[in-house]
C-alpha cells in the first residue's frame, strides 16, 4: 500500500524558515517523480515544486522560485522541501504527491499525503 | 503560465442527476488534463487523467472528455458520496489547477 506521510509544518514568523519532510513507502520511490502541492484555506490546490525520480531535475512555481528548495533521498525514501523567506501568503496545507507516470515530472498525482499545515504569522 | 477556468463554481443537484463540469485552458494543453475530487479535510483524489482515462478503482459513472482548451467531467448519476469539490489540473507545462466546482445537495 502506497503511503506518504508529511511532517515539519508549524507556525513561523514572516521571513522565517521551515523544512518539510515526506516519508514514502509501498512503491519503488526512485522510479517516480514527486511534487509538493499546497492549498491555502478555502482555495484550490497550487503546485509548488517537482523533482524527477533520480533527483537530477527540479522545477518550481514562480511564486516560490529562489525561496524554496526541493530535494529527495532515494536511499531513505524521503522527499523534502526547504522553505525560506516565508511570507503570509505561503500559509497553506502542504501535500507531497506521487506522479502517476514515472520518473519525469509529467503527469497527474495518483497518491497524496495527508498534508502538513504551515502558518506564517507574527 | 497556463490558466485553468472551471464553471460553474457551485452546482446544486439531486441524487440521480446527471452533472457536467467544464474546465477551460488559456492555451492548448492537448489531452494533458486531470480531474480530482476533494472532500473537506482530505487530500484530492485522482478521478480522470489524460482527459478521459478513468483512474483505477474510480466508479464508471465518472467520465471525462475534451482536448485542446475545453474539457468536461460528467457524473452520469450523482450518488450521495459524490457531493464534494472537483478540480481540474493541466499538466502540459508544469501544473495548474482550476478554481474548483463545489457540488452541493439541492
Amino acid at each position: 500500500e502506497v503511503q506518504l506521510l508529511e511532517s515539519g509544518g508549524g507556525l513561523v514568523q514572516p521571513g522565517g524558515s521551515l523544512r518539510l519532510s515526506c516519508a514514502a513507502s509501498g512503491f519503488t520511490f526512485i522510479s517516480y517523480a514527486m511534487s509538493w502541492v499546497r492549498q491555502a484555506p478555502g482555495k484550490g490546490p497550487e503546485w509548488v515544486s517537482a523533482i524527477s525520480g533520480s533527483g537530477g531535475s527540479t522545477y518550481y512555481a514562480d511564486s516560490v522560485k529562489g525561496r524554496f528548495t526541493i530535494a529527495r533521498d532515494n536511499s531513505e525514501n524521503t522527499l523534502s522541501l526547504q522553505l525560506n523567506s516565508l511570507r503570509a501568503e505561503d500559509t497553506a496545507v502542504y501535500y507531497c504527491a506521487k506522479d502517476l507516470n514515472g520518473g519525469n515530472p509529467k503527469g497527474p498525482f495518483d497518491y497524496w499525503g495527508q498534508g502538513t499545515l504551515v502558518t506564517v504569522s507574527s | 503560465d497556463i490558466q485553468m477556468t472551471q464553471s460553474p463554481s457551485t452546482l446544486s443537484a439531486s441524487v440521480g442527476d446527471r452533472v457536467t463540469i467544464t474546465c477551460r485552458a488559456s492555451q492548448s494543453i492537448s489531452s494533458w488534463l486531470a480531474w480530482y475530487q476533494q472532500k473537506p479535510g482530505k487530500a484530492p483524489k485522482l478521478l480522470i487523467y489524460k482527459a478521459s482515462s478513468l483512474e483505477s478503482g474510480v466508479p464508471s459513472r465518472f467520465s471525462g472528455s475534451g482536448s485542446g482548451t475545453e474539457f468536461t467531467l460528467t457524473i452520469s448519476s450523482l450518488q450521495p458520496d459524490d457531493f464534494a469539490t472537483y478540480y481540474c489540473q493541466q499538466y502540459d507545462r508544469y501544473s495548474t489547477f482550476g478554481g474548483g466546482t463545489k457540488v452541493e445537495i439541492k
